[in-house]
């Protein structure tokens, strides 16, 4: 069955250090990947994604992340952390028939 | 271009009741999902819809149902409100060609039911 694992529900990191987020899935074929942000009260806004060619996909935000077939693994990057990138972060994955499959979500706190 | 509006943004039902609940798509877009949103839970795919026809359907009980108009704009509806239907819902809406495309989502409608 696909499904896609955040294994960290909430992480904390000091401003201007580095930040990984961890996303695994599993999906039969070639997946279609997407890393979203939400803010508090708000909706999700796209981050990055990746469905072809290089595997490190830049973002916006100075965001990135690798795509690594053989792990089944898409982690999100991010050199240096600013105070305002604090917000719940949402691996998904695009499956059949239009349906895209969402993780649990990892909360990110920034330490001032 | 106006984001994907969803109305209303808050609603505090009882325990029995039915609720509606609208999303106004970005203009051009044809698809519009709906997800469940609560703590630990991530996103739950409700249902999706193109063209005023239901392409896909995640695992909820019937009492949660949709619709789609010919303008594109979408309601969901809820009957027989239970404890546990208490969450964000979110809609989004995309193009509806392929699932490499971008999903813009609006801000929810959170949903109490006491």
């Amino acid at each position: 069955a696909q499904s896609v694992t955040q294994p960290d529900i909430h992480i904390t990191v000091s401003e201007g250090a580095s930040l990984e987020l961890r996303c695994n899935y599993s999906y039969g074929a070639t997946p279609y990947l997407f890393w979203y942000v939400q803010s508090p009260g708000q909706g999700l806004q796209l981050l990055l994604k990746y469905f072809s060619g290089d595997t490190l996909v830049q973002g916006i935000k100075g965001f990135e992340a690798e795509f690594k077939r053989s792990q089944s693994s898409f982690n999100l990057r991010k050199p240096s952390v600013h105070w305002s990138d604090a917000a719940e972060y949402f691996c998904a994955v695009g499956a059949w028939s239009y349906k895209y499959i969402f993780g649990t979500g990892t909360r990110l706190k920034v330490l001032a | 271009k106006a984001g994907v509006t969803q109305t209303p943004r808050y609603l505090i039902k009882t325990r029995g009741q039915q609720v509606t609940l609208s999303c106004s798509p970005i203009s051009g877009h044809r698809s519009v999902s709906w997800y469940q949103q609560t703590p630990g839970q991530g996103l739950q795919f409700l249902f999706e819809y193109f063209s005023e026809t239901q392409r896909n359907k995640g695992n909820f009980p019937g009492r949660f149902s949709g619709r789609q108009f010919s303008n594109s704009r979408s309601e969901m509806n809820v009957s027989t409100l239970e404890l546990g239907d208490s969450a964000l819902y979110l809609c989004a809406s995309s193009l509806g060609e392929a699932t490499n495309e971008k999903l813009f989502f609006g801000s929810g409608t959170q949903l109490s039911v006491l």
